[in-house]
C-alpha cells in the first residue's frame, strides 16, 4: 500500500522568503505525481502535475521536482506571499487510484 | 481541464437523517471517485464510480451506508445515509486520473452532524 509523507506539516514563513515542501512515499511505481493547493474548508485546486518520466514542472513562482527512485518529491514557491497561505498537497498515482499525504500547512506572515 | 460543480458547498444536518451531494462536470468522464477529508486527515477514497456500473467501495466503506449513483457520463451523487457525527468530514468528487492526466476536485461539501 502506497504511503505518502508530507514535511513539515506546518510552517510559518514571514512574506518574500522561499518555501520548500516534501513529500515522500514509498512505492516508486507511479504513473505521476500532482501537487494541490487546499484553502480552509473547501476543494482542492492543481497546482502541478509532474509526470513519472520527468525531473521537474515549473508553473510562475511554482517548481516541482520528483526523484521517482528515491521516493521523493519537493514543491518551491519562490518569493512567498501572503496568498500562499493554504495546504499544500502532494498525491501520488499508481493504477488510477491518488494517494495522498496530510498536507503541508504554510502561513505566509506579512 | 474539467470544471466540477459540487453542491451543496455545505450543510449542518441531524444525526439519523441523509444528505444526497452532487457533483456535475462540464465534459464526460468515464471514472469519477469520491472522496472523505475528516478533520485534521488527508483524503481517503469512499468510492470510484463508472457510468452503467455498480460503484467499486473501497475497504471500510459501503453502500447502505454510501450509495451512489451515476446515471450519465457527466453527473454522480453521494448518499451520507443514518448519518453521525463521526460523519462530520469534507466530501469530495473528483475526475480521472486516468494513467497520465491531471486530477480534478469539485469544491467539497462541509458537512457537520449535530
Amino acid at each position: 500500500k502506497q504511503e505518502v509523507t508530507q514535511i513539515p506539516a506546518a510552517l510559518s514563513v514571514p512574506e518574500g522568503e522561499n518555501l520548500v515542501l516534501n513529500c515522500s512515499f514509498t512505492d516508486s511505481a507511479i504513473y505521476n505525481l500532482q501537487w494541490f493547493r487546499q484553502d480552509p474548508g473547501k476543494g482542492l485546486t492543481s497546482l502541478l502535475l509532474i509526470q513519472s518520466s520527468q525531473r521537474e514542472q515549473t508553473s510562475g513562482r511554482l517548481n516541482a521536482s520528483l526523484d521517482k527512485s528515491s521516493g521523493r518529491s519537493t514543491l518551491y514557491i519562490a518569493a512567498s506571499q501572503p496568498g500562499d497561505s493554504a495546504t499544500y498537497l502532494c498525491a501520488v498515482n499508481g493504477n488510477n487510484r491518488l494517494a495522498f499525504g496530510k498536507g503541508n500547512q504554510v502561513v505566509v506572515i506579512p | 481541464s474539467a470544471v466540477i460543480s459540487q453542491k451543496p458547498s455545505r450543510d449542518i444536518c441531524q444525526r439519523g437523517t441523509s444528505l444526497t451531494i452532487q457533483c456535475q462536470v462540464d465534459s464526460q468522464v468515464t471514472m469519477m471517485f469520491w472522496y472523505r477529508q475528516q478533520p485534521g486527515q488527508s483524503l481517503t477514497l469512499i468510492a470510484t464510480a463508472n457510468q452503467g456500473s455498480e460503484a467499486t467501495y473501497e475497504s471500510g466503506f459501503v453502500i447502505d451506508k454510501f450509495p451512489i449513483s451515476r446515471p450519465n457520463l457527466t453527473f454522480s451523487t453521494l448518499t451520507v445515509s443514518n448519518m453521525s457525527p463521526e460523519d462530520s468530514s469534507i466530501y469530495l468528487c473528483s475526475v480521472d486520473p486516468g494513467l497520465n492526466t491531471e486530477a480534478f476536485f469539485g469544491q467539497g461539501t462541509r458537512l457537520t452532524v449535530v
